[in-house]
């Protein structure tokens, strides 16, 4: 089981919005460590879809979104499209461990 | 543009070793921090190791700690990993990536496509 927990799986419509947490603890993202997001396309490598909690890279849509509050962080995907069907992992560090980590992972499925 | 090349990656017994080889290109490598992480079939993603090229520090995660030697070499734009008394759960996808930030605050901004280690008799 991961420090950082996010649900196995999430699905939503096309056109819908959804979000994926990821809760942690006060030694991660409670002790105000940033968040950081990534996508995985199948049978590829990840990508990095948002960094330090909020920020997007260049090239990533703003359907992309990402938040934090107390020792939880959220992803938020609106206008939900086919290609968004994806692994998404959260990471961060951990202060207790003295390791940078990933969430166990969610699988998106666009219905 | 940031470009990362694995290789090295095969199938070996328990106990044997192995060194994976990332070259990079596209960026000033010695400027930047490299990043080992991997993901076993099926399973989610797991930080290995982390090399900087400033000083040359080195971190790795406690699972692979006193067996996985990480070593750059910034003439040849390349990171290595050296993979010794493998065991089974070592088998996985090794990604190299490229690090932002500083100790082990850090997120990884490129990744490569990654090549399969596979630990079996």
């Amino acid at each position: 089981q991961s420090v950082l927990t996010q649900p196995p799986s999430v699905s939503g419509a096309p056109g819908q919005r959804v979000t994926i947490s990821c809760t942690g603890g006060s030694s991660n993202i409670g002790a105000d460590h940033d968040v950081h997001w990534y996508q995985q396309l199948p049978g590829t490598a990840p990508k990095l879809l948002i960094y330090d909690n909020t920020n997007r890279p260049s090239g990533v849509p703003d359907r992309f979104s990402g938040s934090k509050s107390g020792t939880s962080a959220s992803l938020a995907i609106t206008g939900l499209q086919a290609e968004d069907e994806a692994d998404y992992y959260c990471q961060s560090y951990d202060s207790s461990l003295s390791g940078s980590l990933f969430g166990g992972g969610t699988k998106l499925t666009v219905l | 543009e940031v470009q990362m090349l694995e290789s090295g990656g095969d199938l070996v017994q328990p106990g044997g070793s192995l060194r994976l080889s990332c070259a990079a290109s596209g960026f000033t490598f010695s400027s930047y921090a490299m990043s080992w992480v991997r993901q076993a079939p099926g399973k989610g993603l797991e930080w290995v190791s982390i090399i900087y090229g400033s000083d040359g520090s080195t971190y790795y995660a406690d699972s692979v700690k006193g067996r996985f030697t990480i070593s750059r070499d910034d003439s040849k734009n390349t990171v290595y990993l050296q993979m010794n008394s493998l065991r089974g759960e070592d088998t996985a996808v090794y990604y190299c990536a490229r690090a932002i930030g500083g100790g082990l605050v850090i997120y990884f901004d490129n990744w490569g496509q990654g090549t399969l280690v596979t630990v079996s008799s």
